[in-house]
């Protein structure tokens, strides 16, 4: 199994401003997941990070806006760039080894 | 593209009642699939998981099942208690690391 941590675990930001959002796994893990989910709404991809190579991005989804690092095996960050109310969701990183295994989100509330 | 769709939507059922979840997939190329519960704003908790080989996990008072040929996999509670409220999303696995998920069933377990 995999724990995982996230910080921070909510946040208000303003308009126009950037949060990064860590990820922590007590294991190493080749792939790191980054999702988003809207409210109301399922889970969307928005990126797979791997270690030493650049973060594969989704459809609809770009590094400018969403910048990742995933500077060793257990670490990542995601940067959510100049925020509008429409980020405001709950952002997860997840790893997976057979199973998925999920943190406990990022709720971001953009004003 | 896989296509993960649950029903119903929501669902309130007095507390002692057992009650089943679906899920439904379009393409049967599946490597797993996977049972979440998630609290509300909080991260996905991972509830079972049943290989494409298999046909049926159970843990405590949850049992999933899966028919692949027919693209559908069941959430079994029995004996629900209040607990038990949560929204509950099923993800199936396909190969090269893609995970679908579904809708989710907002579940309500009154006491």
């Amino acid at each position: 199994s995999a724990v995982i941590s996230q910080k921070p675990s909510r946040d208000i930001c303003q308009r126009g401003t950037s949060l990064t959002i860590q990820c922590q796994v007590d294991s190493q893990v080749t792939m790191m997941f980054w999702y988003r989910q809207q409210p109301g709404q399922s889970l969307t991809l928005i990126a797979t990070a791997n270690q030493g190579s650049e973060a594969t991005y989704e459809s609809g989804f770009v590094i400018d806006k969403f910048p990742i690092s995933r500077p060793n095996l257990t670490f990542s960050t995601l940067t959510v760039s100049n925020m509008s109310p429409e980020d405001s969701s709950i952002y997860l990183c997840s790893v997976a080894l057979n199973e998925q295994f999920f943190g406990p989100g990022t709720r971001l509330t953009v004003l | 593209k896989q296509e993960v769709t649950q029903i119903p939507a929501a669902l309130s059922v007095p507390e002692g009642e057992n009650l089943v979840l679906n899920c439904s997939f379009t393409d049967s190329a599946i490597y797993n699939l996977q049972w979440f519960r998630q609290d509300p704003g909080k991260g996905l908790t991972s509830l079972l998981l049943i290989q494409s080989s298999q046909r049926e996990q159970t843990s405590g008072r949850l049992n999933a099942s899966l028919d692949k040929s027919s693209g559908r996999s069941t959430l079994y509670i029995a004996a629900s208690q209040p607990g038990d409220s949560a929204t509950y999303l099923c993800a199936v696995r396909q190969a090269g690391n893609q995970f679908y998920f579904g809708t989710g069933t907002s579940l309500t377990v009154i006491p």
